[in-house]
């Protein structure tokens, strides 16, 4: 239940494209939805979050779209760059005994092409 | 600002042998995290800390694995023996708070090699 299912595991795009991941959860005490980018070598890093009570938020081209009745939320890139290319890993996180429990997602390798 | 600091960045040990790594949190930061993440995988949280004291250690091997973080900042992981399937990048990660938007801030991970 605790489960962050993403799909694809690995995506290429041509520039300019659009990019598009998807995740689903199961646990309905999901209140946070963040997405993380990772590039080669380094952390992950948070990219753009939402929580369950918008269905859309963007920050430039980045957009999460987010179905609470099907418990799926989706990655948008817009315009695609080379730049872009990293591994993206969707999460959820839950209060839990009085603390955040972030569950992550199994992660999407994004490459875009020239 | 700076950011979470681990070392060392690289680790290359035998089966059986033992290796600690270290996390040093962004000033202030409440929360602490550390992830296991297997080449391919999303990260698996092994162990979280609310200043010093353990608030979720579940999914640590506890046979093999240990952790603590002295006076609430700095954090050590253990792992004693290894096995050929430790082999993967230890990330540690903090957060300001124990509630709010469930930000995490990644150090830039430890990277096991078991032989």
């Amino acid at each position: 239940q605790q489960q962050v299912k993403q799909s694809p595991q690995s995506l290429i795009v041509q520039k300019g494209g659009i990019s598009i991941i998807n995740c689903a959860y199961e646990n309905t005490a999901f209140d946070y939805f963040p997405w993380y980018q990772q590039f080669p070598g380094k952390g992950p890093a948070l990219l753009i979050a939402i929580r369950p009570d918008v269905s859309e938020k963007k920050e430039g081209r980045f957009t999460i779209s987010f179905n609470k009745s099907a418990k799926q939320f989706s990655l948008h890139i817009m315009d695609s760059q080379p730049g872009d290319s990293a591994t993206y890993f969707c999460a959820a996180s839950t209060p839990w005994g009085g603390y955040q429990k972030v569950t992550f997602g199994t992660g999407t390798k994004l490459q875009v092409i020239p | 600002e700076a950011g979470v600091a681990q070392s060392p960045r690289y680790k290359i040990i035998e089966k059986r042998q033992s290796v600690a790594f270290w996390c040093n949190p962004i000033s202030g930061h409440a929360t602490l995290y550390w992830y296991q993440q297997i080449l391919g995988q999303g990260p698996k949280l092994l162990i979280q800390f609310q200043n010093n004291g353990v608030v979720d250690d579940s999914q640590l091997p506890k046979d093999r694995f240990s952790a603590e973080r002295l006076k609430g900042v700095d954090s050590t992981l253990k792992i004693q023996p290894a096995k050929l399937e430790d082999s993967a990048v230890y990330l540690c990660a903090s957060s300001p708070g124990t509630s709010g938007d469930g930000e995490l801030f990644f150090g830039e991970g430890s990277r096991l090699t078991v032989l």
